[in-house]
């Protein structure tokens, strides 16, 4: 399995363009999330999803969209960038089997180091 | 909303000296879960304490859950370079997609 993954790497934006950042798990996992980490802070949920067709806010939401058509994927959308929006983007993917101490282990993609100049 | 607290921000360490890192919630929690993310790279899950009390270790890492389950605190005996890094305590809200993360403690060791 390639768990989960994320493009792209890097990305360059200037103030104004829109881009959408790709997060991809191939490990049938339910639960997809969003976080951004700004430098020497922690992580901050933008949105989240609890399976295809469904998902919500996180603490930070304004100035991106989710959608989440299949299991497998969930991009991010920056609708109109900002240099407040300049960070660190993880993407996340969980699983609960409730009945067995409700497993709440997420796994996170390598992250998109995205600038907004 | 939920909060997470984590102190201390940093920890400077001599090597093989210990370290504890301390993990406070607004509200009571149904788990915790504890991740280490090492300089630039992303959070990777180390464990997750479910019962009041609770205690586990993986090897000179030890992970205590308080008993109204609203703290916890992972104590590194021992300390080695490759335990540099930052670790953050995370708590499940209303379901497995959404946690809220302390702010993490960084670690750094001298050799």
């Amino acid at each position: 399995n390639a768990g989960v993954t994320q493009t792209p790497k890097f990305q360059v934006l200037k103030t104004g363009q829109s881009m959408t950042l790709q997060c991809a798990q191939d490990m049938n996992h339910e639960y997809m999330s969003w976080y951004r980490q700004d430098p020497g802070m922690g992580l901050r949920l933008i949105h989240y999803s609890v399976g295809a067709g469904i998902t919500d806010q996180g603490e930070v939401p304004n100035g991106y969209n989710v959608s989440r058509s299949t299991t497998e994927d969930f991009p991010l959308r920056l609708l109109s960038a900002a240099p407040s929006q300049t960070s660190v983007y993880f993407c996340a993917s969980s699983y609960s089997i409730p009945g067995l101490a409700n497993k709440y282990e997420q796994y996170f993609g390598p992250g998109t180091r995205l600038t907004v100049t | 909303g939920q909060q997470v607290m984590q102190i201390p921000q940093y920890q400077h360490v001599q090597e093989g000296e210990d370290f504890t890192t301390y993990c406070n919630s607004s509200t009571t929690l149904s788990n915790i879960q504890w991740y280490k993310q090492r300089p630039g790279g992303h959070p990777v899950f180390l464990i997750q304490l479910v019962k009041s009390g609770e205690v586990k270790k993986q090897k000179r890492l030890t992970f205590q859950f308080g008993e109204a389950k609203k703290n916890s605190s992972l104590h590194i005996t021992a300390t080695q370079t490759t335990d540099v890094g930052t670790y953050f305590c995370a708590g499940p809200e209303t379901n497995a997609g959404k946690s809220t993360f302390g702010d993490g403690t960084t670690l750094t060791v001298k050799p």
